[in-house]
């Protein structure tokens, strides 16, 4: 079936380091590829999306790549500061014909803790 | 982006009763979400609530449990119904746009089964 796997489950980086969170998608129809932030109860936000005519996108310390190929995509934030610290969610987007609408698929997240 | 509110933010409920929530857009959307996301889970969609036709069931989940409501282009009910403790989780609807062809979450709702 269709699923998305997220690696790593927990990531712990000292303020300033880079952190790099990856995302696996089982099917090759998914063409829109959303990351969102989760802080502690609150709603996800959209930190950054890519679309599968696109190879990578930056928005500041943000970014993202795709690698349509390995079905495969990433995100990046450089220069981490502990308001980074969260819970991001990526996901996996398609088209369905019926009954017109999007479905998505979530990974399971992965907890980034910045160390100040 | 879209105002998206759910009420109530947060309920605890007894075991075997209903729960509606309530999920409301300052604008028109076509396509809105239900999602459940229990603790320290990831987010699993419910159901698809398009305007003018029945919801769209994701499997493991059945109307009869969580009929859903979308009378309009701004609002949509989900209910939790015949509730057991495994239903306590965060129910979260989203939306759409087609403007930024993009999704929002609503806030949230918290649900605590006795």
């Amino acid at each position: 079936g269709e699923n998305v796997e997220q690696h790593p489950s927990t990531l712990s980086v000292q303020e300033g380091d880079s952190a790099v969170i990856k995302c696996t998608y089982s099917d090759s129809a998914s063409n829109y590829f959303p990351w969102y932030k989760q802080e502690l109860g609150k709603r996800p936000q959209l930190i950054i999306d890519i679309r599968s005519n696109v190879g990578e996108k930056k928005d500041q310390r943000i970014a993202v790549t795709l690698n349509k190929t390995a079905k495969h995509f990433s995100l990046h934030i450089t220069e981490t500061q502990p308001e980074d610290s969260a819970v991001y969610f990526c996901a996996a987007s398609k088209r369905r014909v019926s009954p017109g609408t999007y479905k998505y698929i979530f990974g399971t997240g992965t907890r980034l803790k910045v160390l100040a | 982006s879209a105002v998206i509110s759910q009420k109530p933010s947060r309920d605890i409920c007894q075991r075997g009763t209903s729960l509606t929530i309530q999920c409301q857009v300052d604008s028109q959307v076509t396509m809105m979400f239900w999602y459940r996301q229990q603790p320290g889970q990831s987010l699993t969609l419910i159901a698809t609530a398009n305007q003018g036709s029945e919801a769209t069931y994701e499997s493991g989940f059945v109307i009869d449990k969580f009929p859903i409501s979308r009378p309009n282009l701004t609002f949509s009910t989900l209910t939790v119904s015949n509730m057991s403790p495994e239903d306590s989780s965060i129910y979260l609807c989203s939306v759409h746009l087609w403007v930024t062809d993009t999704q929002y979450f609503g806030p949230g709702t918290r649900l605590t089964v006795l």
